[in-house]
């Protein structure tokens, strides 16, 4: 079965700090995808990246930076100088090819992020 | 372009009723999909399309809740003889193809009194 954890729960910091979100995900697939998504106050999801799982390359892009690694079944987020307007749910997600449910994406149960001034 | 449009935002129902939720996805998007978000929880797959097609509903709760997307483009959720536990936040995607982002929309809240 395909499963998603999000270990924290709820994180709070002081802006400027850096944080990472982690994100730990099971699958038998040998393709899948993943992805995070934010959903801040007002509660609409935003869609961060998507990553295939036959590249591992870290990514950045601005202040955001994931880190991929298929050894240990993670998907990490980091936020580096974090800021007041990253205060929002961060949700990680998985999908991948298992008969006629590709595509639909399981989630985990989001980690709260509280960046204080 | 328009993101994906949802509608109403907010449902009030008595226990009993039936409710109808709408749909807009993103134009062109084939894929489309239904999402429910209890409060505190990740949302949970309900249902998918293709076009038209309804390929997987193996996420819907029970017979009472049915899909429908009939020219391929706006979709209907429609949840019949509503129950209590049936308040949620029920959200629709949209993709451009299988495994590709999925665009969501603002939700339609839905309270059962």
């Amino acid at each position: 079965a395909q499963k998603v954890t999000q270990a924290q729960t709820e994180i709070s910091v002081v802006e400027k700090e850096d944080v990472t979100l982690d994100c730990v995900y099971e699958t038998r697939d040998t393709t899948y995808y993943l992805f995070w998504y934010k959903q801040p106050p007002s509660g609409e999801l935003v869609f961060l990246i998507r990553r295939n799982s036959f590249d591992e390359q870290n990514e950045i892009s601005g202040r955001y930076s994931w880190n991929f690694q298929k050894s240990t079944s993670s998907f990490n987020f980091t936020i580096t100088a974090s800021q007041v307007v990253d205060s929002a749910v961060y949700f990680c997600a998985l999908s991948g090819g298992h008969g006629g449910s590709q595509g639909n994406l399981i989630f985990g149960k989001g980690t709260k992020l509280s960046v204080k001034p | 372009g328009a993101g994906v449009s949802q509608s109403p935002r907010y449902k009030v129902a008595k226990r009993g009723q039936d409710v109808a939720l709408r749909c807009d996805p993103i134009s062109g998007h084939v894929s489309l999909f239904w999402y429910q978000q209890a409060l505190g929880q990740g949302p949970e797959f309900l249902t998918y399309f293709q076009n038209e097609a309804q390929l997987d509903k193996s996420g819907l709760p029970s017979d009472r809740f049915f899909a429908e997307r009939p020219e391929g483009s706006v979709s209907t959720l429609k949840i019949q003889r509503t129950q209590q536990e049936d308040s949620a936040v029920y959200l629709c995607a949209s993709s451009r193809a299988l495994d590709y982002e999925q665009y969501f929309g603002p939700g339609t809240r839905l309270t059962v009194t």
